[in-house]
């Protein structure tokens, strides 16, 4: 069975850079048969997604956060990041990485727990 | 952007009476050359990630149990818990896949 597990700080300071990791076990990133994705959800607000990687380095982000947000890929240690620079306040959130089921289907089937990211000075 | 809107954003329901949560999409996310609709839906417990309940609209997952139902094709779908059990208190997220990825706001669902 997979698991998910995001790592990574849980305060970052604004203007600063948000740096999060999501080790994956029980399956291989590699396997090509899903993409892999980061999910946020902000406090009293819905889920928000970010952006997907598929093993061969194809991604896909979300148009309002395209600017700031980079997803990328370490297949040797299963693993995949999230970087989200000149995070303010807006930003936090608890960040999910998710694994989404390939097209057509795109339904997002295994979580990590969460990880609860503030943007505080 | 496909924007999901769901309705109500809470809702308190009896010990074994019915729930409705209602998701309309700003475009259908119906796919007409194979005819599915591209919606999910997910239960999310207090301190957990959400966990998927239903894909392609009405297809529930294994293990699911039979009192949650999804319907509905186009823009507007409904999930319906049939007989609200204790277990079933949580927060429920509708999503589709039909283009880039978007999740409603989220329904609470309490016992009333």
């Amino acid at each position: 069975q997979v698991q998910l597990q995001e790592s990574g700080p849980g305060l970052v300071k604004p203007s600063e850079t948000l740096s999060l990791t999501c080790t994956v076990s029980g399956d291989s990133i590699s396997s090509g048969n899903y993409y892999w994705g980061w999910i946020r959800l902000p406090p009293g607000k819905g889920l928000e997604w970010i952006g997907n990687i598929f093993y061969s380095g194809t991604i896909y982000y979300s148009p309002s956060l395209k600017s700031r947000v980079t997803i990328s890929v370490d297949t040797s240690k299963n693993q995949f990041s999230l970087r989200l620079n000149s995070v303010t306040a807006a930003d936090t959130a608890v960040y999910y990485c998710a694994r989404r089921a390939a097209a057509p289907a795109g339904w997002f089937d295994s979580w990590g727990q969460g990880t609860l990211v503030s943007v505080s000075s | 952007d496909i924007v999901m809107t769901q309705s109500p954003d809470s809702l308190a329901v009896s010990l074994g009476e019915r729930a409705t949560i209602n998701c309309k999409s700003s475009q259908s996310v119906l796919y007409s050359s194979n005819n599915k609709n591209y919606l999910a839906w997910y239960q999310q417990k207090p301190g957990q990630p959400p966990k998927l309940l239903i894909s392609w609209a009405s297809t529930r997952e294994s293990g699911v149990p039979d009192r949650f139902s999804g319907s509905g094709s186009g823009t507007d779908f409904t999930l319906t818990i049939s007989s609200l059990q204790a277990e079933d208190v949580a927060v429920y997220h509708c999503q589709q896949y039909y283009s880039i990825p978007s999740f409603g706001q989220g329904t609470t669902v309490e016992i009333k």
